[in-house]
């Protein structure tokens, strides 16, 4: 059964400092997602990674993949207090099928 | 071009009512899924709708149903409301199974 597991669950940094968020998993699958929520809200997309090695950047985020340690990262460069929110790593259960499963999530306080 | 929309956005009910939530998905877009989240328990796939038929359904009791609409559109039900289905209910959508799937803003159910 795929088990999606991130921390840390909460992370309090002050503006201009760098931070890693870890996401590992349990088996094998197509795709792995990230993605941003701010309270009340609904999910937004940030990245898909479809590849062992994949990386994808927008802006001050940074996305990487390896599946053979299993691990996604999402790394936050020169924090600034509009990334506060918490951010999810999900992977689909594989195949042809939407059911993802999601890690705990990261809320991330981005301090001034 | 229009998202994801939700039907209510809030809802309040009482424990034994049951309750309709609606979702539009993305014109053209044929797949529906649904998420429920809580402090608790993160997010959880409900179900996985494609023309119309259910593909995939996650651990929820049988109280949870839903069905999808010849235009794509996709209702849940909830019978015998519980205290503990007070939630965010997210739906997304996808052009395909397997794509990439954008949430709409959710419905935010309270049972007292």
């Amino acid at each position: 059964e795929l088990k999606v597991e991130q921390n840390p669950l909460f992370l309090s940094m002050q503006e201009g400092k760098n931070y890693t968020i870890y996401c590992n998993y349990s088996t094998t699958s197509d795709r792995l997602y990230w993605y941003r929520q701010d309270p009340g809200k609904s999910l937004e997309s940030l990245f898909v990674l479809l590849s062992n090695g994949a990386v994808k950047q927008e802006g001050r985020l940074m996305a990487s993949l390896d599946t053979k340690a299993r691990l996604s990262t999402l790394h936050i460069t020169a924090a600034v207090h509009d990334l506060s929110a918490t951010y999810f790593c999900a992977m689909n259960y594989g195949g042809a099928t939407n059911k993802l499963i999601f890690g705990t999530g990261t809320l991330l306080a981005v301090q001034p | 071009k229009a998202g994801v929309t939700q039907t209510p956005r809030y809802l309040i009910k009482t424990r034994g009512q049951q309750v309709t939530l609606s979702c539009s998905p993305i014109s053209g877009h044929r797949s529906v899924s649904w998420y429920q989240q809580t402090p608790g328990q993160g997010l959880q796939f409900l179900f996985e709708y494609f023309s119309e038929t259910q593909r995939n359904k996650g651990n929820f009791p049988g109280r949870f149903s839903g069905r999808q609409f010849s235009n794509s559109r996709s209702e849940m039900n909830v019978s015998t409301l519980e205290l503990g289905d007070s939630a965010l209910y997210l739906c997304a959508s996808s052009l395909v199974q397997g794509g990439e799937q954008y949430f709409g803003p959710g419905t935010r159910l309270t049972v007292t």
